[in-house]
């Protein structure tokens, strides 16, 4: 069984304050990595999708790297806002074909 | 540009009863995608569908969940009887199938089996 662990499950951060959480998944057939940003009673939200090692995006206050050799990448928060509370999801599309193996998610809490 | 659409957006129904949701991709993906959220388990996939064609349905938890695509802007999930452990929020989600494209999803259909 292929697993995309992420880390930390839960994580309160200061307002103000900048964070950052782990998507660990398997290297060998690597295709795609996915980044959502899941709000309570609303539906899963796109962030990122990376396809090459090296490749690092940014929306806004959010970034995101990725390590296709080691298998796993880091999203990066800056001047956390209370909006920014949500699950963070990872997915690895694996062997191309467009079915997404999920993490469980990062639940992060903005404390104002 | 209308986004992934799901109806209904609640559903309560007693236990026996048959439960049907619905979802409209976005136009042009081809590739559809239902997950199931559950506190347990978070969220899993049950079953996708890339031109109108399921490719894997191993996620359905049991013959009483069935799926179909009869057309590229139409999909149904099923199911029949319905028990309460299939309380859960269901989502919808399409794709292009670009490898840099994300999947987009529906707003869910939170179902209560009483």
């Amino acid at each position: 069984i292929l697993n995309v662990e992420q880390s930390p499950q839960s994580l309160h951060v200061q307002e103000g304050d900048s964070t950052n959480f782990t998507c660990s998944f398997p290297s060998s057939n690597f295709y795609a990595l996915h980044w959502y940003r899941w709000e309570t009673a609303k539906s899963p939200e796109a962030l990122f999708v990376m396809t090459l090692n090296g490749d690092e995006k940014k929306k806004g206050r959010i970034s995101a790297t990725l390590n296709t050799k080691e298998g796993y990448s880091y999203l990066y928060i800056k001047g956390s806002q209370p909006e920014d509370s949500a699950t963070y999801l990872c997915a690895s599309d694996m062997d191309s074909n467009y079915q997404l193996i999920w993490g469980a998610g990062t639940k992060l809490i903005i404390k104002p | 540009d209308a986004g992934v659409i799901q109806s209904p957006r609640h559903e309560v129904t007693e236990m026996g009863q048959e439960v049907t949701l619905r979802c409209k991709p976005i136009s042009g993906h081809d590739y559809l995608f239902w997950y199931r959220q559950t506190m347990m388990r978070g969220l899993e996939l049950l079953i996708y569908f890339n031109n109108n064609v399921p490719i894997d349905d191993s996620g359905m938890p049991e013959d009483r969940f069935s799926a179909k695509m009869p057309n590229a802007s139409f999909s149904t999930l099923k199911i029949q009887p319905s028990e309460p452990r299939d309380s859960a929020v269901y989502f919808c989600a399409s794709s292009s199938g670009y490898a840099n494209q994300p999947q987009h999803f529906g707003d869910g259909t939170r179902l209560s089996i009483l």
